[in-house]
């Protein structure tokens, strides 16, 4: 069965401070990656996806994540975060149509 | 307004009720999928419909029971719950090939206490 793993459960940050969150699956097949974000009090929605090409993807709000096929791993990045980014982060995969989540990071952002 | 309802937002419940959840989306979709988010857990799947047909529960107890009525509608009975039962239920719509196939669009969510 394929697992996700999210490493970091909760990170605060300053405001305009760099952002990675880990992400790494278990899975030996095609895969697609997802990230998803909720923010409080609203539903999950897609931050950004990868299903094939450039293993660069840009998402919305800045954020962009790495697929390394070789560490399967799809982390995700944002040069400099505002404190509207805090929210909780989702990982995920996609393998024969189950996605399946990671625990998921909460970011706080100190203004 | 994300395509995806749920109704209702909130419930409370004792643990003798019969309650339903309902979830209806409007963007053409083929699958649909009840979650169940509770603190300090991973998002669980509970349940998936492609093509209005079962594919996936995932040793769910009995005390939740799903109906799919059609492409665009999805319930979640529930009965003779228990305290830990209490958590936000997430339904959740996709295709299931083409372009985009895989993502998920999530309701806002029904949050249900059990007492």
């Amino acid at each position: 069965a394929q697992s996700v793993s999210q490493h970091n459960h909760h990170v605060i940050l300053s405001e305009a401070a760099s952002l990675e969150l880990g992400c790494n699956y278990s899975y030996g097949g095609t895969v697609n990656l997802f990230w998803y974000v909720q923010y409080p009090g609203q539903h999950l929605q897609l931050l950004l996806k990868y299903f094939s090409g450039d293993p660069l993807v840009k998402g919305i709000k800045g954020f962009e994540a790495e697929f390394i096929k070789s560490k399967f791993s799809f982390n995700l990045r944002k040069p400099s975060v505002q404190w509207s980014d805090t929210a909780e982060y989702f990982c995920a995969v996609n393998a024969g149509n189950m996605l399946t989540f990671g625990g998921g990071t909460r970011l706080m952002v100190k203004p | 307004e994300t395509g995806v309802t749920q109704t209702p937002r909130h419930l409370v419940m004792g643990m003798t009720n019969k309650k339903s959840l309902k979830c209806e989306q409007h963007l053409g979709h083929n699958a649909m999928y009840w979650y169940k988010q509770s603190a300090k857990k991973p998002l669980e799947l509970m349940f998936v419909y492609s093509l209005e047909e079962r594919v996936e529960n995932n040793s769910v107890p009995s005390r939740f029971s799903p109906e799919c009525p059609n492409s665009s509608h999805l319930f979640l009975h529930l009965h003779t719950l228990q305290p830990e039962d209490s958590a936000l239920y997430l339904c959740a719509s996709s295709q299931i090939a083409g372009e985009g196939a895989g993502e998920l669009f999530f309701g806002e969510g029904s949050r249900l206490t059990v007492l």
